[in-house]
């Protein structure tokens, strides 16, 4: 079954650096999305990207966030100088189409901030 | 703000009793599905439900979609320790390309 794949799976950093976040969607979906999960909180949309831009973002989603399809199959979320508080697991999914299209998630991405 | 809060937040019960639980919102949705995240994972879809007072069955699960698509519940029937996990719903409104998640029902059954 095809599968969202993401890398790293756990990447522990120093506050105020720079980090990237790769997701691999399924090769025929056209939406991509990043989520996060803070432990013991509910899943939070990020951004949507479809078409080569971003079509929808959220609060959370400021300028030190932005988000990249570099080579047409990589799909990368740079957080640009962390914080204590970007400490989360961050999910990216896709789907095919828009509609009642279920998300295929990725197993995510554990990022510590220290 | 779209808001969905689920209920309960947290349920234990032995094996094979029944469990409901509920997601509810005072937004009209357009879609709503329903996940299962285990720890340490990303979240996996159950099932996706679209018309107002749809049913579907997936094995020992029933859902149901809200008449008026404000709510949705999952059904479980004689639930199994494999059954355990984080149940998450997720709604999107029309004209909006994602879906926002609810607070979560964390099930434990125990054997």
């Amino acid at each position: 079954e095809p599968e969202v794949t993401q890398t790293p799976s756990h990447q522990v950093t120093q506050m105020g650096q720079e980090v990237i976040l790769r997701c691999v969607p399924i090769s025929n979906h056209l939406y991509f999305y990043w989520y996060r999960q803070i432990l013991g909180q509910k899943v939070e949309f990020l951004v949507s990207f479809y078409n080569n831009e971003i079509s929808e973002k959220s609060e959370i989603f400021d300028d030190q966030f932005s988000v990249e399809r570099p080579d047409g199959s990589n799909f990368t979320l740079k957080i640009r100088s962390t914080k204590l508080e970007d400490s989360a697991m961050y999910f990216c999914a896709s789907r095919a189409g828009t509609g009642p299209y279920g998300y295929t998630f990725g197993s995510g991405t554990r990022l510590t901030v220290v | 703000t779209q808001l969905l809060e689920q209920s309960p937040q947290f349920l234990s019960i032995q094996e094979g009793e029944n469990l409901t639980v509920y997601c509810n919102s005072s937004s009209v949705f357009s879609s709503l599905q329903w996940y299962r995240q285990e720890p340490g994972e990303g979240p996996v879809l159950l099932v996706t439900v679209v018309t107002g007072g749809e049913v579907k069955k997936l094995k020992r699960l029933t859902f149901q979609f809200g008449d008026a698509r404000k709510d949705s519940s999952l059904h479980i029937t004689a639930a199994q320790p494999g059954d355990t996990g984080l149940y998450l719903c997720a709604g999107s409104t029309s004209g909006t390309y994602k879906y926002i998640f609810g607070t979560g029902t964390r099930l434990k059954v125990l054997a």
